[in-house]
């Protein structure tokens, strides 16, 4: 499965948007861009996903590189609510059974 | 639709005992998963189910791991001779495959202890 590279951690206030990278310089071309997220002692959840182009959705937004090397996840206004983990992850459409290979995520605290 | 759901959600069990989990997905999903996240880490995928077929095992699995999904609803995880090293998350997701990119809906997690 394709590498994706996301910082450790990152810090919100809150109401203030925030912007969470991912790089994914060997991206292929059948390969969607998933992003979840993880709530203290909850299970990860589905946040949003796109294939070339922008997505937006009532969570939050996807910006995809022109190359696909890169996407960044837009929260527009962080609360409280959303400090988690988020991952992203690729999956390549075209492999049966589409299983989730996560990578150490990015830790989101949001300050009030 | 209650989501999923995942039973007991806290096992603490004795090196060498076998401990069973319970998975109950989505009604009408075809697809399950089962995965094992420890402390820090993301999850790591351990096995799929289509329907009722078990299609796709990680290595992770040892042959101390068993899992079944009888009639295509509920599934099983177990673990026979309990290590330390299994204690873990283990989480259940399911999936609805319709030709489409299927999103996969977790539940809250078994969290195993193994003294």
């Amino acid at each position: 499965d394709a590498k994706t590279t996301q910082p450790n951690s990152m810090e919100s206030n809150e109401e203030e948007p925030v912007h969470l990278p991912c790089n994914h310089s060997t991206i292929s071309g059948t390969d969607y861009i998933h992003w979840y997220r993880q709530l203290p002692s909850q299970g990860p959840e589905y946040v949003i996903h796109g294939l070339t182009s922008n997505v937006n959705n009532r969570m939050a937004s996807l910006a995809i590189a022109e190359d696909r090397k890169s996407s960044t996840l837009i929260l527009h206004r962080a609360t409280l609510r959303d400090a988690a983990v988020y991952y992203c992850i690729l999956r390549d459409e075209r492999a049966a059974g589409n299983k989730l290979t996560f990578g150490g995520g990015t830790r989101v605290l949001v300050k009030p | 639709d209650t989501g999923v759901s995942q039973d007991p959600r806290h096992k603490i069990t004795k090196r060498g005992q076998n401990v069973t989990f319970r998975c109950d997905p989505i009604s009408e999903h075809n697809r399950l998963y089962w995965y094992r996240q420890t402390l820090g880490q993301g999850p790591e995928f351990l096995t799929y189910f289509q329907n009722e077929a078990q299609l796709e095992k990680s290595r992770l699995l040892s042959d101390r791991f068993s899992a079944e999904r009888p009639k295509g609803s509920f599934s099983t995880l177990e673990i026979q001779r309990t290590e330390q090293g299994d204690s873990a998350m283990y989480l259940c997701a399911s999936s609805l495959e319709d030709g489409s990119t299927d999103t996969q809906y977790f539940g809250p997690g078994t969290r195993l202890t193994v003294l």
